[in-house]
């Protein structure tokens, strides 16, 4: 395993599409985090899994987003009636249990509205 | 709630000179961890640095060392020999609870 994933790494979509994102946490690791990152600033916390089990969300992830991680592997991040401000970076990341300290960021996938 | 500052959005260092990033943070908790985070053009985010604040000791990493201190909030990153490698958005970052809180970034650009 090389590290986290995520797919596509760019994205354009028309404003008031719906818009998914896959991210592969390292296999090991069984936190999975999203996080948003907006041109000029630094990456927002929106959500994170414990296997497949949703922890805590922010109040960043409006009800236009949803995450999922069905089987405590893979997740996804599923945008809908995507918006012009929802144009950002999104990072996903892993760590194994609570060491955070020592989570490993994906590429990114980067998400232009139009 | 925990907040970190980077009050300088860029910086411009010669190659092989010494730099130092600044950091602030505020928290009411005694024990956490900091962090500097690199994030080169196009590139994913790479943890260079990590603190942990019941350590006294200033943490190194090759040619990456923090200041450290606990009393001020303060945590800067001084990178010596600086390469052109070492471009790149450079993010201070402060552990609350189970997610990981990033100031704005410093970009910082190697002049050769």
């Amino acid at each position: 395993d090389t590290g986290v994933s995520q797919d596509p790494r760019h994205k354009i979509t028309k404003r008031g599409q719906n818009v998914t994102f896959r991210c592969d946490p390292i296999s090991e690791h069984n936190r999975l985090y999203w996080y948003r990152q907006t041109l000029g600033q630094g990456p927002e916390f929106l959500t994170y899994f414990q296997n497949e089990a949703q922890l805590e969300k922010s109040r960043l992830l409006s009800d236009r987003f949803s995450a999922e991680r069905p089987k405590g592997s893979f997740s996804t991040l599923e945008i809908q009636r995507t918006e012009q401000g929802d144009s950002a970076m999104y990072l996903c990341a892993s760590s194994l249990g609570d060491r955070i300290h020592e989570q490993y960021f994906g590429p990114g996938t980067r998400l232009t509205v139009t | 709630a925990q907040t970190v500052t980077q009050s300088q959005p860029e910086m411009s260092v010669q190659e092989a000179e010494t730099v130092t990033l600044s950091c602030t943070y505020d928290t009411s908790e005694s024990d956490y961890y900091l962090f500097w985070y690199k994030q080169p053009p196009s590139r994913q985010m790479i943890l260079v640095i990590r603190q942990e604040a019941y350590k006294q000791q200033n943490a190194t990493e090759n040619r990456f060392s923090v200041n450290f201190q606990k009393a001020a909030k303060s945590f800067s990153l001084k990178i010596s020999d600086s390469q052109l490698g070492d471009a790149a958005m450079y993010f201070c970052a402060y552990r609350s609870d189970d997610k990981i809180i990033f100031g704005k970034g410093t970009r910082l650009h190697i002049l050769p």
